[in-house]
């Protein structure tokens, strides 16, 4: 498996509280993604980063922060956490180099925002 | 805007009959089209890329920029096909971002 986990794996949060989810890898791949897996959605981007420092929105990127200092991590910030934020989180990692490589994907953060 | 459409949330299919997985994308330019498939309590994973003409597991996918579309096909379906299909795409140059399709969960039915 490539190295690629995430932290928590679930956590319970309440509604307004800031949450902030961890993603690190050990590939050091430039490009790293945040999406949002919910039922008839499939998976919808956050945000991602094509180096450090170097971050852009995805479709849902509304309520969400990211934050990229080193090569080997990406943190997801919810700023005042909602119900509708009550995702399973799925960070990737990917790597471009004449053509892109596999997207390896991290386990899965289950978030539940009461 | 790129967009990826798959137009079934839902598909099931007798072992032993042909599979379609239907992709539709938009991209204004030259996109790289992937399949990535997740097996239940397991990670999203690469299936296939067009770049790469290969055939995983007996899928196939074709690219047809004309009707801007990469189905997955595999002629005869087994039982282990059952997972959560997502066709993907990403430009073919840096600086790109990587965009899903909703998915389409495919059941075989022994």
């Amino acid at each position: 498996d490539a190295g690629i986990t995430q932290s928590p794996r679930h956590k319970v949060t309440e509604t307004g509280t800031p949450v902030t989810l961890r993603c690190h890898q050990t590939e050091n791949h430039r490009y790293m993604y945040w999406y949002r897996q919910d039922p008839g959605h499939g998976l919808r981007l956050i945000h991602y980063s094509y180096g450090v420092k170097d971050t852009d929105k995805g479709e849902v990127s509304d309520g969400y922060s990211v934050s990229r200092s080193k090569t080997e991590d990406f943190l997801l910030t919810l700023e005042s956490a909602t119900s509708s934020q009550t995702s399973v989180y799925f960070c990737a990692i990917s790597d471009y180099d004449r053509g892109w490589t596999e997207a390896f994907f991290g386990q899965g953060t289950r978030l539940t925002v009461v | 805007a790129q967009r990826v459409t798959q137009p079934e949330k839902l598909l099931s299919v007798f072992k032993g009959a042909p599979v379609e997985l239907k992709c539709n994308y938009s991209y204004s330019g030259s996109p790289e089209l992937f399949w990535y498939v997740q097996y239940s309590r397991q990670r999203l994973q690469l299936l296939l890329r067009h770049i790469s003409r290969e055939s995983i597991k007996g899928f196939t996918a074709d690219l047809n920029k004309g009707e801007t579309s990469f189905h997955l096909k595999k002629p005869f379906a087994q039982e282990e096909d059952s997972a959560m299909y997502y066709c993907a795409l990403s430009g073919n140059f840096g600086n790109e971002k990587l965009t899903f399709g909703t998915g389409t969960r495919l059941t075989i039915i022994p």
